[in-house]
């Protein structure tokens, strides 16, 4: 079965340094989703992807975050100066559809901010 | 209006026991019901889901009650058993126009041998 992959797995960097997490969709989706989930609570919608924009964000997503689809199957997720805050697992998603479809989740990049 | 709130936070049964997990929403533009598990270190994956014109879905052992007027929704898992053990969350999605599913706070279920 086709499978959403998500690189590296465990990313550690210092306070205000760049980031960027990457991810592999599954091939035939159109529609890219990043989520957020802190200490296996609450997964927090980011931002959702759709013929090379954003189709929504959250206030999470500020102007530290930009997602870009380089090529025709890496999406990726920049934070552009981290904070302590910005520690969690970082999920990729992807679904065929928009609304009313299932997001299947990549298994996540821990990013820890010391 | 764009929660979703999910109870109990945690849950243990024994084997064989129909542990049942509540959500309630407040946004009717949802329309699009569904349910993830979640095992430690991995991707929550969709288990079930359900539109609000059925009020019951069946899927082997899993079923979600859906009561469209009093905007809840439950997951009833029967003869669970230790594997069925994870975090599960609800999550609605549906009607915003931007393709944002909005989760649950999740519940930790225990399935005691």
């Amino acid at each position: 079965e086709p499978e959403v992959t998500q690189t590296p797995s465990h990313q550690v960097t210092q306070m205000g340094q760049e980031v960027i997490l990457r991810c592999v969709p599954i091939s035939n989706h159109l529609y890219f989703y990043w989520y957020r989930q802190i200490l296996g609570q609450k997964v927090e919608f980011l931002v959702s992807f759709y013929n090379n924009e954003i189709s929504e964000k959250s206030e999470i997503f500020d102007d530290q975050f930009s997602v870009e689809r380089p090529d025709g199957s890496n999406f990726t997720l920049k934070i552009r100066s981290t904070k302590l805050e910005d520690s969690a697992m970082y999920f990729c998603a992807s679904s065929d559809r928009g609304d009313n479809s299932p997001l299947h989740f990549g298994n996540g990049t821990r990013l820890t901010v010391t | 209006q764009q929660q979703v709130k999910q109870s109990p936070q945690s849950l243990i049964v024994q084997k064989g026991g129909i542990p049942i997990i509540n959500c309630a929403y407040e946004n009717t533009a949802f329309d699009y019901f569904p349910w993830y598990q979640q095992f430690p270190g991995k991707g929550p994956a969709l288990l079930i889901a359900i539109r609000p014109d059925v009020s019951e879905k069946k899927e082997g052992r899993f079923t979600i009650s859906f009561n469209k007027s009093a905007k809840q929704f439950s997951l009833h898992i029967m003869d669970s058993q230790p594997g069925d053990s994870a975090t599960y969350f609800c999550a609605a999605a549906g009607g915003t126009g931007g393709f944002k599913t909005i989760f649950g706070a999740g519940t930790r279920l225990f399935v005691k041998a």
